[in-house]
């Protein structure tokens, strides 16, 4: 069975700080391995890693990918308030060779960024 | 463009009751799926489909139905509504693989 295993859970900051979660997982057959950040409503996307050791950035955020090792990180630098939210980490897998990917997810990390 | 719609918003359903989520995308895209919420728990999957007339149960299918007759639209049908259904419920759909999903907004249900 898929597994996905995020921490910490929860993250409590203050404005300015530099945060660092974390993704390990097992899947068969791996394809990608996604971050959401989820709000009050839907899921947003965020990023998509299929190599190992390139890093994606979009502005504060960043994350590189360790297919050896099964884990990713995702960075915040300088947090602010707006990034308080659940950020969500999603490994695709395909099963037994069919033509489409499954998506499992953690548990999510809960990040609170204070003023 | 609308991207996912999900109807309703909020419902609360008493035991033994049914209904249908409904699920409608206009992105043309062939994947639709169905997860649920709960706290401390992440997504799991319900149920999906990758084109018309083709679906298949992901992690949680169990007390759930789903179809598939357009592209578009791929409710969600609860049969007999029990208080572990109380969840959040999104749709969500893709082009395939390596593409991101695309989330509605969700559907928060409450079984008493």
């Amino acid at each position: 069975e898929d597994k996905v295993v995020q921490s910490p859970l929860s993250l409590v900051v203050h404005e300015g700080d530099t945060v660092t979660l974390n993704c390990s997982y097992e899947v068969t057959n791996f394809r990608s391995l996604l971050w959401y950040k989820q709000e009050k409503k839907a899921p947003t996307f965020l990023f998509m890693l299929t190599s190992s050791g390139i890093e994606k950035k979009s502005g504060r955020l960043s994350s590189i990918l360790d297919k050896k090792e099964l884990f990713s990180i995702l960075n915040i630098t300088a947090t602010q308030t707006g990034d308080s939210a659940i950020y969500l980490c999603a490994v695709e897998g395909s099963a037994g060779g069919t033509s489409y990917g499954k998506l499992t997810f953690g548990q999510g990390t809960i990040l609170t960024v204070h003023p | 463009n609308a991207g996912v719609t999900q109807t309703p918003k909020f419902r609360i359903l008493k035991i033994g009751q049914s209904m249908t989520l409904q699920c409608t995308q206009d992105m043309n895209h062939n994947y639709m799926y169905w997860y649920r919420q709960d706290p401390g728990m992440g997504l799991k999957l319900i149920y999906y489909s990758v084109g018309a007339g083709i679906t298949d149960k992901g992690e949680v299918p169990n007390g759930y139905n789903v179809s598939r007759s357009t592209t578009e639209d791929f409710p969600l049908r609860l049969e007999l509504a029990a208080p572990s259904q109380t969840s959040v419920y999104f749709c969500a759909s893709n082009r395939g693989d390596y593409s991101p999903l695309h989330f509605g907004n969700g559907t928060r249900l409450t079984v008493t």
